[in-house]
């Protein structure tokens, strides 16, 4: 069976700019979250997808958006950049009840 | 709502001494609880978790953890250490219903000297 594959691994982006973070969650797994672990810090839950469909979300503003899509890939995409955003995103897939399975991460630098 | 408080920012260990690493949390109904691991620049990686039935739990690499509901603890142990083991050590409680989403620890740096 697959794993949850992130892209990009790194990624540098200026202040103000957009980012769009891309999960391909595990076969078989239909629930996605993401969160945010800035360094020294344990992973800060952002929101999580079921079925396409947003069903809980962290306190993160709504600068922070994201997508699932039927084959329960996601997408998280963050508009206006603060410096405060750079951190490690992770993507986790899980069945509805059950452990995550968690990807490699996206590490953002915003400059 | 619910927490984890990992009380310790670091666990200093021997290697081939036994090793514990502290977790309580606060969850309404019979919780849900996790542990995973995290190397340098990686991922977390599930160790094992617990959901009913018998309070030991064992998992990857030797670990186990103990449930126990009247202290509201989930430690994790292993009864002899290996260098290998050191990385970062995340507790995570999901409650029993709802939209199942969990809550993490801060963390906790395991370090095992030769």
């Amino acid at each position: 069976e697959t794993g949850v594959t992130q892209s990009p691994t790194h990624l540098i982006k200026t202040r103000g700019q957009q980012v769009t973070l891309r999960c391909s969650s595990q076969s078989g797994h239909n629930t996605v979250s993401w969160y945010q672990q800035a360094l020294g810090q344990g992973p800060q839950f952002i929101f999580q997808y079921y079925r396409e469909e947003e069903n809980g979300r962290g306190n993160f503003p709504p600068r922070f958006s994201g997508l699932q899509f039927p084959n329960y890939s996601s997408e998280l995409n963050v508009n206006a950049l603060e410096l405060d955003d750079s951190a490690l995103y992770l993507c986790a897939s899980s069945p509805p009840v059950g452990s995550y399975t968690f990807g490699s991460g996206t590490r953002l630098t915003v400059v | 709502a619910q927490s984890v408080a990992q009380p310790e920012d670091q666990v200093n260990v021997a290697e081939g001494n036994p090793l514990t690493v502290k977790c309580t949390y606060s969850v309404s109904g019979n919780p849900y609880l996790f542990w995973y691991v995290q190397y340098p620049n990686r991922g977390l990686q599930f160790l094992l978790k617990y959901i009913t039935g018998d309070n030991l739990v064992k998992g990857s690499y030797g670990f186990e953890a103990e449930f126990n509901k009247s202290q509201t603890s989930f430690h994790l142990k292993k009864p002899s250490a290996l260098v290998s083991d050191s990385a970062l050590y995340f507790c995570a409680v999901r409650p029993p219903g709802g939209s199942y989403i969990p809550t993490f620890g801060r963390g906790t740096s395991l370090i095992v000297h030769p």
